[in-house]
């Protein structure tokens, strides 16, 4: 049962291009987070995604970053146009069906892809 | 104030102290509480979750304070392989959404 898988691990753009990060959940999850972590700071949420539905996306910034989570295929993190300031390591977590309270922190991580805008 | 707060150290100590931390929030609508654990550039790791009654898994004790909306945690007989960040990590509501502290850097020295 493979885990969260992430790619690419590292990812070197320059100023200006666009970047992909891909995610695909572990199998039966589908609910989708993904997360960013700047140097020497904690996980700041993102976007949670189900299967074709973006169901919070309070913290995406609001220009040049999207995300979606098709019906089949990986979740997709796009930043168009990057800057300095987005380098960071991306981690995109899975989670199970279960609604309940207390299934939710149970998040599954992937080992992250850390972009660097040069 | 910000949601999560929680003491950055970092700890040092020696190999087998016993060692806590502790974390609070704002919110006091919130329903689960969770540490995990980030080794240096690597992906955070759920170590546990902490329930109002208070857990403990091996040398692993977590506490609840719904009173005065703090958790802890308490690592007993601390081993090297305990280096690591411990992040607090809490649900406030019904969205799903996770609130994370940024953590508390744990250095066990031989």
């Amino acid at each position: 049962n493979a885990g969260v898988m992430q790619n690419p691990r590292h990812l070197v753009r320059r100023r200006g291009q666009e970047a992909r990060l891909r995610c695909s959940p572990m199998k039966g999850h589908s609910h989708v987070y993904w997360y960013r972590q700047l140097p020497e700071e904690g996980l700041k949420f993102m976007v949670y995604l189900q299967k074709e539905n973006i169901i919070d996306e309070s913290g995406m910034p609001k220009e040049r970053f999207s995300a979606e989570f098709p019906k089949e295929g990986p979740s997709i993190l796009r930043i168009q146009q990057v800057v300095r300031g987005d380098s960071a390591a991306y981690f995109c977590a899975s989670s199970p069906r279960q609604e309940s309270p207390s299934s939710l922190g149970r998040a599954f991580f992937g080992q992250g892809t850390r972009l660097t805008v040069v | 104030r910000k949601e999560v707060e929680q003491d950055p150290g970092p700890f040092n100590v020696p190999e087998g102290a016993t060692v806590a931390f502790n974390c609070t929030y704002s919110n006091s609508a919130s329903q689960s509480f969770f540490w995990y654990r980030q080794d240096c550039r690597k992906e955070p790791k759920l170590l546990m979750s902490v329930y109002s009654s208070g857990n403990e898994d091996g040398r692993f004790t977590a506490q609840l304070n719904r009173a005065s909306q703090y958790i802890s945690l308490l690592i007993r007989d601390s081993k090297l392989s305990d280096s690591a960040t411990y992040l607090c990590v809490v649900n406030a509501g019904n969205n799903r959404k996770l609130i994370w502290g940024l953590g508390t850097s744990l250095a066990v020295n031989p």
